[in-house]
């Protein structure tokens, strides 16, 4: 069974660019949530989808971030216009009801 | 609100030896879950091992063992007889009340050296 994908493996864009990073969980996970690592820092909670919807997105940091997750099963991640303080690695997991979270390798994302 | 303290940023010892690394939480809730994860120099999340707190006896899985202390909020991780494949950072993490998603702590970067 292929695990979570996340596509790309790294970016690097410039400040006021957009950026669109790609969830992909494993087959048959109806949650799926994306967190990331600022800095070195904690990782951090930003939302959380149930099949296409959005249950819990109190993470997100600002309007600049857009979560999607059209048909319940990928996900993608825009930020736009990135900023500086938006680099860092963002992750995606997936899991059954009542079961373990299963993380992607991470996305870095560079801005500069 | 949930709160994971991971209070050593960096260990460094030397191939064999025993490490530990520590993990104290803060929650309100009287049933929770506590989490361990390895992030390898790859990149990825690995899930290490979720403990239920109504069991509070030591886990132990191959090198790898967990002592987990309610009475003191502690959930700490050893490895024993260290080898440089173990070298990554390690993080503790605890669910959010009433809430699917994970609160983590800053976590530990280990180093291994041969």
């Amino acid at each position: 069974e292929a695990g979570v994908t996340q596509f790309p493996s790294h970016s690097v864009i410039e400040k006021g660019q957009t950026v669109t990073l790609r969830c992909d969980p494993i087959s048959g996970h109806d949650n799926l949530y994306w967190y990331r690592r600022v800095m070195g820092k904690e990782i951090k909670f930003l939302l959380h989808f149930v099949k296409e919807s959005k249950q819990d997105e109190s993470g997100m940091p600002n309007n600049r971030f857009l979560a999607e997750r059209t048909g319940g099963t990928y996900s993608t991640l825009k930020v736009q216009p990135a900023e500086l303080e938006d680099s860092g690695v963002y992750f995606c997991a997936s899991s059954h009801f009542g079961q373990g979270k299963y993380f992607g390798p991470g996305t870095r994302l560079t801005v500069t | 609100a949930q709160k994971v303290t991971q209070a050593q940023t960096e260990i460094s010892v030397v191939e064999k030896e025993d490490v530990t690394l520590d993990c104290v939480y803060e929650t309100r809730d009287t049933t929770y879950y506590l989490f361990w994860y390895k992030q390898p120099p790859s990149g990825e999340l690995v899930f290490l091992i979720r403990r239920n707190s109504f069991d509070e006896q030591n886990e132990i899985s191959g090198r790898y063992s967990w002592n987990f202390q309610k009475s003191t909020s502690s959930f700490n991780f050893t490895i024993t007889a260290s080898q440089v494949v173990d070298s990554a950072v390690y993080f503790c993490a605890l669910p959010a009340p009433g809430a699917q998603k994970l609160v983590f702590g800053q976590g530990t970067r280990l180093t291994i050296n041969p």
